[in-house]
């Protein structure tokens, strides 16, 4: 079965503008989860949904940072008046629930670059 | 706070065996998984432990310790394909999960 996509796999934009990242998780995963990853660190949290409600946003950096999974399925990272320190890889990943054992599958992640 | 705390880099030669260690404080504890990361490339899955002790899977193998907050990934007979970053990461009682920065491994011929 197709794994967890996103798109674009690169996205370069201007500082100060309005970009999206979309996230296709594995069909009949529950819970959804964005990190952002920088150059020779490990993902860091952002959000994780549960369902179609935002379980924990407590990662986002700020209110410039917003997702949303309005059926419960794909899931948007809107990042608004970008600025320059946003550059790094966001990675979405989903797992069949959010509690104990089960692990979660990552997607290739979007390079977002802000000039 | 949060911490995992594992090694930046190490250098181990094809054919040989090296062990990966993780010290880790989380607020709760739901299990600890090891990821791996070739370069350019999204994390997968290798590992789970949620009970003491060593769980093994082919070539690799992981090691818990609840009471000492320790984790380690043992890697046999290595291959130069194994050369990636080995994540280490702790689920907390909030179930998000909290990474370590990566431990880079280089495999020298």
């Amino acid at each position: 079965g197709a794994g967890v996509s996103q798109t674009p796999s690169n996205k370069v934009t201007e500082k100060g503008k309005y970009v999206e990242l979309r996230c296709d998780p594995i069909s009949g995963h529950t819970a959804l989860y964005w990190y952002r990853q920088s150059l020779g660190q490990g993902p860091e949290f952002l959000i994780y949904f549960q369902g179609t409600g935002a379980a924990d946003d407590s990662g986002l950096p700020n209110d410039r940072f917003f997702a949303v999974r309005p059926e419960g399925s794909v899931s948007t990272l809107k990042i608004q008046r970008t600025e320059r320190g946003d550059s790094a890889v966001y990675l979405c990943a989903s797992s069949l629930y959010a509690s104990d054992s089960y692990e979660q599958y990552f997607g290739p992640g979007t390079r977002l670059t802000v000039t | 706070g949060q911490n995992i705390d594992q090694p930046t880099e190490m250098t181990a030669t094809e054919g040989a065996i090296v062990q990966i260690n993780c010290t880790y404080q989380t607020s709760g504890f739901n299990g600890l998984f090891w990821y791996q990361q070739h370069a350019g490339e999204a994390p997968t899955f290798l590992s789970y432990n949620v009970l003491d002790g060593l769980e093994e899977k082919g070539r690799f193998s992981s090691f818990l310790s609840r009471s000492k907050g320790y984790s380690y990934l043992l890697l046999k007979e290595l291959q130069m394909k194994d050369s990636a970053s080995y994540l280490c990461a702790v689920k907390d009682s909030n179930y998000q999960l909290i990474w370590g920065a990566g431990t880079k491994l280089i495999i020298k011929p």
